[in-house]
Order: C-alpha cells, then structure tokens, then sequence
C-alpha cells in the first residue's frame, strides 16, 4: 500500500546552518507530494508540492525535488532562521485513493540562535 | 476571516459526557476532514466527506461519529468521552486534486 517514512525528530540545529529533513515514499504510480508545516499552537498549512517526477516546490528558501527514482521528496533549506522551528510533514495523494493525503509521522525542527 | 474555523479552541471535559466539535469552511470545497494529532504519532484520519450526502470512516473512528450539516460545515462528535481521547483534533478541507487546507485545531482534555 501507499506509505510515507519521515526521519526522526527532533533535529536540532543552529541558525544558518543547511537543512535536510528525509521523506522516502512508497506508492505505485506517480503520486502528488507535499510539504506541510505546522508551526507551534497552530494548525498545518501547505509548505510546498510537487505533482511529477523531476519537480521541485520551493517556498520561503525550501526546496524539495521529486525524485522517482529513489522514491523520495527530501526537505532542505540553506540556512534556517529560529523561526523555522516547527513540525514538518511529508504526504503523498493518489488518484486511486481519491486524492486522500497519506501523511508521514512528522519532524521536529529545533533551530538554536 | 479564517478559511477554515472550528469551535471551540479548547475544551475540557469529564469521562463519559458527550461533545461536539464544530468545523465550518469558506473555501467552497466539498471535501472535509477530522485528524487527531497525538505527540508523536502524526495526523490519523477519524472520518471524511467527500459531499453532503457522503461520509466514510478513516483509520480510528471507534468511539466518534460525525455530522455533515452542509457543504460549509462537518462536525465530529464523542459520544463518551474517554481519557485516551485527550488530543488536538483538526479539521481540513481540500477541492479533489488532494491540496488540504487545515483549521487551528481543537485542544481536547478529557479527565
């Protein structure tokens, strides 16, 4: 079946240092991937998306790059600011699965000043 | 205003009453949505719709039911509350290409 693997949190880093926070997939086909973040006290809110092989979503200095040939959709940011610190979510939809968002258990970040 | 609201924020409530959480949405979806978050385990679907006269149980929907009132609204209700249902409960919207949009959330203690 389809499924989302995230790495393990809490990653904690200094301010400016390079982000990389891992989502690997499992789905036949081709499906839509997504970035969400959820930032303290709040709900979660799209971060960015790809919707083919070789795309790359960027947003506020993430980037993310479908790579299809080795399943993943890895988060990286240059140089995080302490504002980046929140919870990070990686899903995939399908149309076979009417386009339900099938999530990833969720990354904290932790940026240090 | 808010895209998505849900009402209320926080709630506090004792094992075995009864509790509804409200969702509405301005964004004109027909796709709606209750997660429980829990630390750390992720986002769990408890029940989606995918239109007023749709309704279908996602991975954990034993102990709650839901009410679809209109296209704008979705509440989820516990019908006895128990302490393992202390969470924060969201609500999400999406149109049918799969892009979620979410509400604030819901604290929910039950003692």
């Amino acid at each position: 079946g389809n499924s989302v693997t995230q790495m393990e949190g809490p990653v904690t880093l200094s301010e400016e240092a390079f982000l990389t926070i891992n989502c690997t997939y499992t789905a036949t086909g081709y499906p839509s991937l997504f970035w969400y973040v959820q930032y303290p006290g709040e709900g979660l809110q799209l971060l960015l998306k790809a919707t083919k092989a070789d795309d790359k979503g960027s947003n506020k200095g993430f980037e993310a790059t479908y790579r299809k040939e080795t399943t993943s959709f890895h988060l990286e940011k240059g140089s995080v600011q302490v504002s980046d610190s929140a919870v990070y979510f990686c899903a995939l939809s399908r149309m076979d699965s009417n386009y339900q968002l099938i999530w990833g258990a969720g990354t904290k970040l932790i940026i240090k000043p | 205003d808010a895209d998505v609201t849900q009402t209320p924020r926080n709630r506090i409530t004792k094992t075995g009453k009864r509790i509804m959480l409200e969702c509405s949405q301005t964004k004109g979806h027909d796709r709606m949505y209750w997660y429980r978050q829990d630390p750390g385990l992720g986002l769990r679907l408890i029940y989606y719709s995918f239109d007023v006269k749709d309704i279908n149980k996602g991975e954990i929907s034993d102990g709650y039911s839901v009410s679809r009132q209109a296209q704008a609204k979705f509440s989820l209700s516990l019908e006895s509350a128990i302490p393992n249902q202390t969470a924060l409960y969201f609500c999400a919207t999406s149109d049918f290409q799969g892009e979620q949009y979410f509400g604030p959330g819901t604290r929910l203690t039950v003692t």
